[in-house]
């Protein structure tokens, strides 16, 4: 099993600009998630998905879009680019409808200039 | 999800024990700690878990008070590899696996 992977691993965009960070996993997990990190900081949820077809917001969503039209991807959009945007992503995923450990990616380093 | 709360920084030497306190004296009985870690920038990796009683896996064991408002994450054999930030993280199982993380003990490993 590949695990959580993430593409790319390194962004930089200009202020403005719109770009998707990919996310699959090959575990057949329901349960997926997309977190920022920012610098000396915890990270925090973005939105989440138990599922094909359904999605929720977490904590920060506002800038973000996702969409989970099959099991294995949860692909976060940024519509607009913002430098407050800079951070690191990080996708997670598990099994839902319980108590389960999660699974990270190795994270997506993006610089908004 | 209850908060929680952890020292900032801890050091430890290499070849002993590193314990780690988390306080989460709002915790509902439905709540689990969780304890996760992240090496240099890494994405988190789980270590254990547990709802009452004393867990142990092949990594770590959590100790949890009989009233269930701390615990410790204990690594019995430090290794300089065991330097990052530990979380601390106390949710209710169900439908949704959301995590809400604080910022963590950074545990240093010492040779």
């Amino acid at each position: 099993n590949a695990g959580v992977t993430q593409t790319p691993k390194f962004q930089v965009l200009k202020t403005g600009q719109s770009m998707t960070l990919q996310c699959a996993q090959d575990m057949n997990h329901e349960y997926m998630s997309w977190y920022r990190q920012d610098p000396g900081m915890g990270l925090r949820l973005i939105h989440y998905s138990v599922g094909a077809g359904i999605t929720d917001q977490g904590e920060v969503p506002n800038g973000y879009n996702v969409s989970r039209s099959t099991t294995e991807d949860f692909p976060l959009r940024l519509l607009s680019a913002a430098p407050s945007q800079t951070s690191v992503y990080f996708c997670a995923s598990s099994y839902s409808n319980g108590v389960y450990e999660q699974y990270f990616g190795p994270g997506t380093r993006l610089t908004v200039t | 999800d209850a908060k929680t709360t952890q020292p900032p920084s801890m050091d430890c030497a290499e070849g002993r024990a590193a314990n780690l306190p988390c306080n989460h004296s709002t915790i509902s009985g439905n709540e689990y700690v969780y304890w996760y870690r992240q090496i240099h920038s890494q994405g988190p990796q789980y270590i254990i878990h547990g709802l009452k009683n004393n867990e142990t896996n092949e990594m770590a064991s959590l100790i949890i008070t009989e009233d269930r408002k701390s615990s410790t994450l204990i690594l019995p054999h430090a290794t300089l590899r065991d330097t990052a930030v530990y979380y601390c993280i106390v949710r209710v199982g169900g439908a949704t696996n959301k995590l809400i993380f604080g910022t963590g003990t950074l545990l240093a490993v010492q040779p």
